[in-house]
């Protein structure tokens, strides 16, 4: 199973909108309703920003947002803030249950 | 409230053996899948393998399969990651992680780095 293609950096300025990107294959993204998009800060553990290419947990601000079309699932921010500065990494249910991530994009807030 | 609580950083030299632990609690441990990932120095994540501690289904990654043994011991609600015989390119850190659904991960391990190193 190969990684989901993500860009590898994203910038944007404080307030603006930034939008990244996921590509996969009909195997994984475009086969199920099961992309989950992930934070990870330096030195800690990933957290859960999306699930179900849309749907945000409790506790996750609504500036985030996850969208799906055909084999391309995407994450959009808006209102960046200093704090979203991060890596983030997609994430789609394969058939073996196991799951594939994506290849990361550090996003940077200029 | 959920916590998978993982074992403490190993150093070990090529060659060792390892098990390294992820007690979890908070939630019904033969109910949801439970996989580790493993995050190489700088690098993304990587599923490695999942197991389902109800029946101790499990799958691994191609890339994984036959490299390391993933296991759980449902009466002491721990999963486990284990090497026969550790290399140099083991050294990472590795997540255990809880599927609350299909390809979701709403609770992560804190994380234990192996390092391997003559």
């Amino acid at each position: 199973q190969s990684a989901l293609t993500q860009p590898a950096s994203v910038s944007g300025s404080p307030g603006q909108s930034i939008t990244i990107s996921c590509t996969g294959t009909s195997s994984d993204v475009g086969g199920y309703n099961y992309v989950s998009w992930y934070q990870q800060h330096p030195g800690k553990a990933p957290k859960l920003m999306i699930y179900e290419v849309s749907n945000r947990p409790s506790g996750v601000p609504d500036r985030f947002s996850g969208s799906k079309s055909g084999n391309t699932a995407s994450l959009t921010i808006s209102g960046l803030q200093a704090e979203d500065e991060a890596d983030y990494y997609c994430s789609s249910y394969t058939s073996s249950r196991l799951g594939v991530f994506g290849t990361g994009t550090k996003v940077t807030v200029l | 409230e959920v916590q998978l609580v993982q074992s403490g950083a190993e150093v070990k030299k090529p060659g060792e053996s390892l098990k390294i632990s992820c007690k979890g609690s908070g939630y019904s441990f033969t109910s949801y899948w439970i996989g580790w990932v493993r995050q190489m120095p700088g690098k993304g994540l990587e599923w490695m393998g999942i197991i389902y501690p109800g029946d101790s289904d499990t799958r691994y990654s191609p890339s994984f399969q036959g490299q390391v043994t993933i296991s759980a011991d449902k009466s002491i609600s721990t999963a486990y990651l284990q090497w026969s015989s550790l290399k140099a390119s083991d050294t990472a850190m590795y997540y255990c992680a809880l599927q609350t659904g299909p390809g979701r991960v709403d609770y992560w391990g804190q994380g234990t780095l192996v390092t391997v190193s003559s």
